[in-house]
């Protein structure tokens, strides 16, 4: 089965840059989704195809997807970021479709 | 505006069958494609399966001889039933859409999920 890994927090101050990686072997070669889910809350979706946005998500998330490694990127973080943001991709291989990686706790300091 | 409203019990004892309704509203059920996801009590998400407007299912593999995803076109519904619960099934149950982008799948929209405990 497909493993995607991701670190479990990431600490940034306000108005700075979060990077949330998202492993996965050759994960280039997928095309990489994101979620934001703030504690209570469901997930929603901030990023889908590597670097797209739904209406609505600010220009402030973008993302970015190479090799092994997909990014998902805060610029001008806000307190209203901090939240657990998970990846995911979709392999049919296996039997198994959805992936989801174990999610980033982002903490704005 | 499109939503999804998850409903069913709240608590199953072990060993019984665990079931579980999404009714959407705003929006066809006859397309897209239909997911039950879950996260266990402080834990990730995991997908449990899919089904798609044509009624073609998939489940997640370690509990596929466990789940059942069904349709109802004509109430804009479709269910989740896991059978032989066990404590390790409590978690919070999602529905949501699930629509292809360039060329997989994602999910663009959820319910606000339900939470399911498994105790006696």
């Amino acid at each position: 089965s497909y493993v995607l890994t991701q670190p479990p927090s990431v600490s940034v101050a306000p108005g700075q840059t979060a990077r949330i990686t998202c492993g996965g072997h050759d994960i280039g070669s997928y095309s990489v989704h994101w979620y934001q889910q703030r504690p209570g809350q469901a997930p929603v979706l901030v990023v889908y195809d590597d670097s797209d946005r739904p209406s609505g998500i600010p220009e402030r998330f973008s993302g970015s997807n190479s090799g092994n490694t997909a990014t998902l990127t805060i610029s001008r973080v806000e307190a209203g970021d901090e939240a657990d943001y998970y990846c995911q991709v979709w392999v049919s291989y296996s039997g198994l479709f959805y992936v989801f990686g174990p999610g980033t706790k982002v903490t704005v300091l | 505006q499109m939503q999804l409203q998850e409903s069913g019990p709240g608590l199953v004892k072990p060993s019984e069958t665990l079931s579980l309704t999404c009714t959407v509203s705003g929006d066809s059920i006859s397309v897209y494609s239909w997911n039950w996801i879950r996260q266990s009590p402080g834990k990730g998400l995991e997908w449990i399966g899919s089904i798609s407007y044509g009624g073609k299912t998939d489940y997640h593999p370690s509990l596929k001889s466990r789940v059942a995803i069904s349709v109802d076109t004509s109430s804009d519904q479709f269910s989740l039933r896991l059978t032989s619960v066990t404590a390790a099934d409590t978690a919070v149950y999602y529905c949501a859409r699930g629509r292809v982008g360039t060329t997989t799948y994602y999910i663009d929209s959820w319910g606000q999920g339900a939470l399911v405990t498994v105790s006696s």
